[in-house]
């Protein structure tokens, strides 16, 4: 059935640096995006979301890149810190689907000192 | 404001077992929503609720009952545990007002093995 996936299960970065995670989504449907940061132990935050009329969306560090025609979905983290290493879920959602969330694999963030 | 709560945090159950992991949250959020969590993977929706009495069906239900009678509380059930439902379990709400594309807040998670 649709689903959505991501392609790298774990990132490694340097302090420092700027981190990209990516999302595939196959559900064309698909109208809302959400990024969620999972510490472990913890439930999951929310960090960023956008609407499929946008491209890109910027928020504290973080920015969300949307990409319609390749259905792809990009969170980038800039100057990444230790304390951004955590587990990053993409999640859709579309209007026909309730408050029904679908989401990705994750991708495992780890941040070097 | 606690946000989202919920009980137990560990539970281990016995093949057949019944028992019930408890959720609340004191935000006054129409939306409530219960997912499991499996090793590597992402979460993935149990039942869900729009409001107080409502409640439907999400992309696992089998083997789990639920109930809304207040908008504080939204309770899972597993009538007849199996190994098959260990799991973690994380209970979000919202508030509903802009429907799908609401923020879900998560509670911390109950941590279920089932022998």
């Amino acid at each position: 059935g649709e689903s959505v996936g991501l392609h790298l299960p774990t990132l490694s970065v340097q302090e420092g640096d700027n981190s990209i995670i990516n999302c595939a989504y196959s559900n064309s449907a698909s109208d809302y995006f959400i990024w969620y940061k999972q510490e472990s132990g913890k439930g999951p935050q929310f960090i960023i979301d956008i609407r499929s009329n946008m491209d890109k969306r910027q928020g504290q560090r973080v920015t969300v890149l949307l990409n319609k025609t390749v259905k792809h979905l990009s969170l980038q983290i800039a100057a990444t810190q230790p304390g951004d290493s955590a587990v990053y879920f993409c999640a859709e959602s579309h209007n026909n689907a309730g408050n029904m969330l679908t989401f990705g694999g994750g991708t495992r963030l780890m941040v070097k000192p | 404001n606690a946000g989202v709560t919920q009980t137990p945090k560990f539970q281990v159950l016995k093949t057949g077992q019944s028992m019930t992991l408890q959720c609340a949250q004191d935000m006054n959020h129409e939306y409530m929503s219960w997912y499991r969590q499996d090793p590597g993977m992402g979460l993935r929706l149990i039942h869900y609720s729009v409001g107080a009495g409502i409640t439907d069906q999400g992309e696992v239900p089998n083997g789990y009952n639920v109930s809304r009678s207040t908008t504080e509380d939204f309770p899972l059930r597993l009538l007849s545990a199996a190994p098959s439902q260990t799991s973690v379990y994380f209970c979000a709400s919202s508030s509903g007002l802009a429907g799908p594309t609401d923020t879900q807040y998560f509670g911390p998670g109950t941590r279920l093995t089932v022998l």
